[in-house]
């Protein structure tokens, strides 16, 4: 129980274009979504966090418009990286939080992401 | 405030040797703690975590932990190393809606 997928987990892109992430819970009903970003060798950076049916709330630094979040149904939230650059290269991960477990994060298994 | 501390961003030990990981964690509230595990170019798997029932917690692959209340620590030991051990952990807490995640610790098996 309680898996969270992450689709892609790999793309590579040209810098200007815009990426989409999604991630699924999916045995549980995610009521909270999380996405961090990782540098390498570093821990988890949260970037936001996002509750079914409404806007997501922000970390202090993480701009909205670039990183656009949406989740859209109890298994669904998706990230979408907007006119990327290669400073936007990394490796997202998202967590679901949900159902009986709501004291747990449930991480997906990440997407590395290259911007050319 | 809450925050994580993982002691030793590199740890080595020879294969068969006892792990251990440390944590200690700061919390104005009883906080819930966890141990994650993450191998290369993957998402984090949780190994085990406390929430506030029995203070020795038992996980996934042959590891525990110890909440120590007094010592503020909650370190994670494993009797004997695997050499498919080899990844990097993460010590966690969380207290209301709020994660916090410590820098991590770089497991080594040496043969």
């Amino acid at each position: 129980g309680a898996v969270v997928s992450q689709h892609p987990s790999r793309v590579i892109c040209k810098s200007g274009t815009s990426v989409k992430i999604e991630c699924r819970s999916l045995d549980f009903q995610a009521t909270t979504m999380f996405w961090y970003r990782q540098f390498p060798k570093q821990s988890l950076m949260l970037m936001a966090t996002s509750n079914e049916g409404s806007k997501a709330t922000y970390e202090q630094g993480v701009e909205k418009d670039k990183f656009l979040i949406n989740h859209a149904s109890l298994t669904l939230s998706t990230l979408t990286v907007t006119s990327a650059h290669p400073e936007d290269s990394s490796f997202y991960i998202c967590s679901a939080r949900g159902g009986l477990r709501t004291d747990t994060q449930y991480f997906g298994p990440g997407t590395r992401l290259t911007v050319l | 405030a809450q925050s994580v501390t993982q002691l030793g961003s590199h740890v080595s030990v020879s294969e068969g040797a006892l792990v251990l990981l440390r944590c200690n964690y700061s919390s104005s509230v009883p906080p819930y703690l966890f141990w994650y595990v993450q191998y290369p170019n993957q998402g984090l798997q949780l190994l085990l975590k406390y929430t506030s029932a029995a203070t020795l917690v038992k996980g996934i692959n042959g590891f525990e932990a110890e909440f120590k209340k007094s010592e503020t620590s909650f370190h994670l030991t494993k009797p004997s190393a695997h050499m498919s051990d080899a990844a990097e952990y993460f010590c966690a807490l969380t207290a209301g809606n709020q994660f916090y995640f410590g820098t991590g610790t770089s497991l080594t098996v040496i043969p």
